[in-house]
C-alpha cells in the first residue's frame, strides 16, 4: 500500500515561494501519476497538477503560471514549489496518487497546513 | 472549469439512506464513466470511497453504493451511522482546460 507524507515550511510570506516535498514509500513510483492537490480552510478541494516519473506534468490552467512539479525517482520523492504566494494560497496541501490507466486518487498525504502571511 | 454540483448539506437518522447528488455536464460526469466519490472527516485527508461511477476499494463498506445518471452522479449511504458523519466530495474527469474538477462538497450530519 502507498504511503504518502508531505513535508515542508508552514509559514511562507507573501511574494515568496512556497516549496512543499511529498516522500512515497512502499509503492513504485513509476506506476502513478503523482498530484497536488489543496484545500483552503473550510473550503472544497483544488487540483494543482501532476507528474509522471518521466517528468512530464499537467497543472491546473488557474495556478499554472505559478506552479513547478518535479520528481526525484532517486529518492522517491516530488515535489511543488508555488511562486510569488499571496494570502488566497493559504491552504492545506495533500500529495496523492492516481494508478497508471485510472482517474482517480487512491492514495493521500496527511496533509500540511501552509499559511502565507508576514 | 466550474466545481461539480452537491447540496450542501443532507443529514439523516442512524439506519436511515441517504442520497448525495453531483451534477456536472457532458464534458465530466456525463462524458465518462471517472466519477469518484471521497469522505473527508475534519482534520483527516480525504478517503476514496468509490471510483469508476460505482466500484468500491477493497476495504470500504457496502453501505456507500453509487450511480450516475446523465449528468448528476449520485452517492448512497444506508443504514447510516454516526461514524459516516464527515463531508464528501465527488470529482470527475473532465475534457476540458483541468482534467479533474472537484464538487463543491457535501456535509453529511447523522442526527
Amino acid at each position: 500500500q502507498v504511503q504518502l507524507q508531505e513535508s515542508g515550511p508552514g509559514l511562507v510570506k507573501p511574494s515568496e515561494t512556497l516549496s512543499l516535498t511529498c516522500t512515497v514509500s512502499a509503492g513504485s513510483i513509476s506506476s502513478y501519476y503523482w498530484s497536488w492537490i489543496r484545500q483552503p480552510p473550510g473550503k472544497g478541494l483544488e487540483w494543482i497538477g501532476y507528474i509522471y516519473y518521466s517528468g512530464s506534468t499537467n497543472y491546473n490552467p488557474s495556478l499554472k503560471s505559478r506552479v513547478t512539479i518535479s520528481v526525484d525517482t532517486s529518492k522517491n520523492q516530488f515535489s511543488l514549489k508555488l511562486n510569488s504566494v499571496t494570502a488566497a494560497d493559504t491552504a492545506v496541501y495533500y500529495c496523492a496518487s492516481r494508478r497508471v490507466g485510472s482517474y482517480y486518487f487512491d492514495y493521500w498525504g496527511r496533509g500540511t497546513l501552509v499559511t502565507v502571511s508576514s | 472549469q466550474s466545481a461539480l454540483t452537491q447540496p450542501a448539506s443532507v443529514s439523516g437518522s442512524p439506519g436511515q439512506s441517504i442520497t448525495i447528488s453531483c451534477t456536472g455536464t457532458s464534458s465530466d460526469v456525463g462524458g465518462y464513466n471517472y466519477v469518484s466519490w471521497y469522505q473527508q472527516h475534519p482534520g483527516k485527508a480525504p478517503k476514496l470511497m468509490i471510483y469508476e461511477v460505482s466500484n468500491r476499494p477493497s476495504g470500504v463498506s457496502h453501505r456507500f453504493s453509487a450511480s450516475k445518471s446523465g449528468n448528476t452522479a449520485s452517492l448512497t449511504i444506508s443504514g447510516l451511522q454516526a461514524e459516516d458523519e464527515a463531508d464528501y466530495y465527488c470529482s470527475s474527469y473532465t475534457s476540458s482546460s483541468t482534467p479533474f474538477v472537484f464538487g463543491t462538497g457535501t456535509k453529511v450530519t447523522v442526527l
